[in-house]
């Protein structure tokens, strides 16, 4: 059972545009919710994050909405840029549970100049 | 920029042979978390530390793998008899406070 799921294995858009990355999860219980950029060959990096008390955090270009309702959140990366071209995970984690992740199938963006 | 150190990159093993690989965390980090990534881009969580205690690790760890954070020294990761199904990514990431995680360069562990 997959806990964290992202909507799309893969996502191109054009340099310029704004890319948006879809992810839901499973357990009520999760709480905190960290995006990663993975590069081929290099460990995940941390990207953003937010909790599950916000709605929205933004960061520079990066925005994540989030909607407890109804388990989702996505990911948005304004004015994408070649250098954005990357694996995108989502994961999330439960408050008390030693901060264990749990990382979705990973969305590889591609950004067309 | 994370500063996670693990070495080595890659490690080349043969069946049955044992695998080990190290982490250095961010200086002042306490808690070490290690997680393997298959070539489908899968996570799996193994074993987590807060200073020298284990706080977390799954029934696979317990069996094969083992794990250590010795206080002074690097963390290490051991697979005692590595199998074919072992080959993956193996991420070590560093947290003051268990909830943000930042991740090494990864070790890549190929069992032939």
């Amino acid at each position: 059972q997959q806990q964290v799921r992202q909507s799309s294995q893969s996502l191109t858009v054009w340099e310029g545009e704004t890319a948006i990355l879809n992810c839901s999860y499973e357990n009520s219980a999760f709480d905190y919710f960290p995006w990663y950029q993975q590069f081929p060959g290099e460990g995940p990096a941390l990207l953003i994050a937010i909790r599950s008390v916000s709605d929205k955090k933004e960061d520079g270009r990066f925005t994540i909405f989030f909607n407890k309702r109804e388990k989702n959140l996505s990911l948005h990366i304004k004015d994408s840029q070649p250098g954005d071209s990357a694996t995108y995970f989502c994961a999330a984690s439960e408050n008390y549970n030693q901060g264990k992740l749990i990382f979705g199938q990973g969305t590889k963006l591609s950004i067309k100049p | 920029n994370s500063k996670v150190i693990q070495t080595p990159r890659y490690l080349v093993k043969g069946q049955g042979q044992k695998a080990k690989m190290r982490c250095i965390p961010e200086k002042g980090h306490p808690v070490v978390f290690w997680y393997q990534q298959n070539k489908n881009n899968e996570f799996k969580f193994l074993i987590n530390f807060q200073n020298q205690e284990v706080l977390q690790q799954i029934d696979m760890t317990e069996k094969r793998f083992s794990a250590e954070c010795p206080s002074n020294s690097p963390c290490s990761l051991e697979i005692q008899s590595s199998e074919a199904g072992d080959s993956a990514l193996y991420l070590c990431a560093s947290s003051l406070d268990q909830d943000t995680q930042y991740f090494g360069p990864g070790t890549r562990l190929l069992v032939l």
